[in-house]
């Protein structure tokens, strides 16, 4: 079946560090892969998203590049913020398929 | 523009006790959904719809029931609480084409705690 592994957190950076979150997938074809955020309080939305392999979404400064050949689709971000501090969601929607399933949830926090 | 638009933000039930989380859009998305997110577990489908008058089971769906009579509503029963349905439970939809048709769209989340 489906599925997304994400690295578990929380993951404490200073702000201006560099951000690695990384995320696998299982797929049986060839899925749509995502990134959502959720800031505290609030619901999903999404950061950024790639649709076929190396394809490469951005955001806001953050990149993900969607790598058939290793099942990943890693988020970066080159200096992150105060405001970066969030929960980051993988998720993967296979073709033709109705469910997008999401990876466990990876917390960011961010130190001044 | 409202989007997913969900109620109530917070409940508080007692063990045995039933209600209703209402889910309505306004973007003419013909799939909605409902996950619950626990810690550690992040989202897990409940029920899912990809049109009026059908639906269909997720991963999690025992003690919840949905129905969809129009394109905009997608309620969520609980018919008799329980504690282990104390979440935060978020509905979504997205429409099924299009090139947005992958994107899901969250409300902003309902907090239920079962006493």
């Amino acid at each position: 079946g489906n599925s997304v592994t994400q690295m578990e957190g929380p993951v404490t950076l200073s702000e201006e560090a560099f951000l690695t979150i990384n995320c696998t997938y299982t797929a049986t074809g060839y899925p749509s892969l995502f990134w959502y955020v959720q800031y505290p309080g609030e619901g999903l939305q999404l950061l950024l998203k790639a649709t076929k392999a190396d394809d490469k979404g951005s955001n806001k400064g953050f990149e993900a590049t969607y790598r058939k050949e290793t099942t990943s689709f890693h988020l970066e971000k080159g200096s992150v913020q105060v405001s970066d501090s969030a929960v980051y969601f993988c998720a993967l929607l296979n073709t033709g398929g109705f469910k997008t399933i999401f990876g466990a949830g990876t917390r960011l926090f961010v130190k001044a | 523009n409202a989007g997913v638009t969900q109620t109530p933000k917070f409940q508080v039930l007692k063990t045995g006790q039933s209600m209703t989380l209402q889910c309505a859009q306004d973007m003419n998305h013909e799939y909605m959904s409902w996950y619950r997110q626990d810690p550690g577990m992040g989202l897990r489908l409940i029920h899912y719809s990809v049109g009026a008058g059908i639906t269909d089971q997720g991963e999690v769906p025992n003690g919840y029931n949905v129905s969809r009579s129009t394109t905009e509503d997608f309620p969520l029963r609980l018919l008799s609480a329980a504690p282990s349905q104390t979440s935060v439970y978020f509905c979504a939809s997205r429409p099924l084409e299009g090139n947005s048709g992958n994107t899901i769209y969250f409300g902003e989340g309902s907090w239920l705690t079962v006493v």
